[in-house]
């Protein structure tokens, strides 16, 4: 089945400790997208990459790092830089010339905890 | 800059019922308005989307309503059920919609 894979489910992390979240897409999609879930306040844009070897911020990308060496994987760096990293974080897809009403592909998401 | 804004932020609908969440944009420049369904710990499937040429699609129970002069859209769940308990997001994007700006969620319940 295709889809998107992001890994772990769950992710404690120390304070002043860089984390990498996985994402991996069999789509063979073009666009991917980094998003951060808080309560109340919506999916707010990191950084996203409509093709590899390139990437954008988003709204949101200070304390973050992303890198896009394959088409089929899009990993985030949570940086000790980043003073407030707990939240769920959601990976998605987009094919990149298709129709735009097919929208976005989500993961299932990773819940950062700093502990 | 909220872009974006979506209400009510929480929404209660006995089985059977009519679901409405609003949504209102600043940006001119969408083209492009999806609405999200999200169930707790998976991420947002989509379930509906309208182009502003249109002021209306239905998609089954679910109907998007457009409105490009006030610069508001809304979703509309008819015949409420259970099964539709979730937290729904509206969305704006522009062109190819290479990057979208959510709205702050709904969590509605459909109480039996």
């Amino acid at each position: 089945d295709g889809g998107i894979t992001q890994s772990p489910k769950y992710l404690f992390r120390k304070e002043g400790q860089n984390v990498t979240l996985s994402c991996e897409q069999n789509l063979n999609h073009d666009a991917m997208y980094w998003y951060r879930q808080d309560p109340g306040q919506g999916l707010r844009l990191i950084y996203y990459s409509q093709i590899v070897n390139d990437f954008q911020k988003g709204d949101i990308a200070e304390g973050y790092s992303v890198s896009r060496e394959k088409k089929e994987s899009f990993p985030l760096t949570v940086t000790s830089a980043q003073k407030n990293p707990t939240a769920f974080y959601l990976c998605a897809s987009k094919p990149g010339t298709s129709d735009s009403l097919y929208g976005y592909t989500f993961g299932s998401g990773t819940r950062l905890t700093v502990v | 800059q909220q872009q974006v804004k979506q209400s009510p932020q929480s929404l209660i609908v006995q089985k059977g019922g009519i679901s409405i969440i609003n949504c209102a944009y600043e940006n001119t420049a969408f083209d492009y308005f999806p609405w999200y369904q999200q169930f707790p710990g998976k991420g947002p499937a989509l379930l509906i989307a309208i182009r502003p040429d249109v002021s209306e699609k239905k998609e089954g129970r679910f109907t998007i309503s457009f409105n490009k002069s006030a610069k508001q859209f809304s979703l509309h769940i008819m015949d409420s059920q259970p099964g539709d308990s979730a937290t729904y997001f509206c969305a704006a994007g522009t062109g190819t919609a290479s990057k979208l700006t959510f709205g702050t969620g709904t969590r509605l319940q459909v109480t039996l």
